[in-house]
């Protein structure tokens, strides 16, 4: 099993639609992130967590929220989402002392 | 902030050496790392540099200049599985509380072709 899950892996709905993407690890990660990727944009933060209480906003969060459940679970919402939201999701964790994130293997949401 | 660049793709033969570059401007550093995404996966790491010098690790290296804020991965002994995007990436300085992030450059594709 992936040590970090997203659900749904694929997802088409339309706009106005309100969509959750989850995220859930088991590597017991304090600190997770979520990003979208657009081809040629690269890798772009949206928000990320550092612990349950805490919730910072990326360099691209409009239009976007986020719920830190537990240590384990990071949602992504789309509260109406919108064509230019379609995109490529990811979701990782990582640790304050290395650095390194691990990712989930994406969620590819299209907006129509 | 973080400015950086890297090629957008690169092509290299099978069995040969390649090197992909990045240069980075940043208002804080605090380490660059690599990451080898296959298409349609995850981004996985690959290397990790915080002081100047080449890191090896297997057929893969990657070195840094942080004076010249420059980086390169170096593959060598190319093989067709290493077809993939390859992605710079910057961690900043310490804004507090341990806050460093990650900032992606676009990623260099690279195509080994036989």
């Amino acid at each position: 099993d992936a040590d970090v899950t997203q659900t749904p892996r694929n997802r088409i709905t339309k706009t106005g639609k309100r969509i959750m993407l989850e995220c859930s690890q088991t590597k017991g990660h304090d600190r997770m992130y979520w990003y979208r990727q657009d081809p040629g944009l690269g890798l772009r933060l949206i928000y990320y967590s550092f612990d349950v209480k805490d919730i910072n906003k990326g360099e691209i969060s409009d239009g976007y929220s986020v719920s830190r459940q537990a240590q384990a679970k990071f949602s992504l919402s789309l509260e109406s989402a919108i064509p230019n939201q379609t995109a490529l999701y990811f979701c990782a964790t990582g640790t304050m002392n290395t650095g390194e994130l691990f990712f989930g293997e994406g969620s590819r949401l299209t907006v129509l | 902030g973080q400015n950086i660049d890297q090629p957008t793709e690169m092509t290299a033969t099978e069995g040969a050496i390649v090197q992909i570059n990045c240069t980075y401007q940043t208002s804080g550093f605090n380490g660059l790392f690599w990451y080898q995404q296959h298409a349609g996966e995850a981004p996985t790491f690959l290397s990790y540099n915080v002081l100047d010098g080449l890191e090896e690790k297997g057929r893969f290296s990657s070195f840094l200049s942080r004076s010249k804020g420059y980086s390169y991965l170096l593959l060598k002994e190319l093989q067709m599985k290493d077809s993939a995007s390859y992605l710079c990436a910057v961690r900043d300085a310490d804004s507090g509380a341990g806050s460093y992030q990650l900032t992606f450059g676009k990623g260099t594709k690279l195509s080994v072709i036989p």
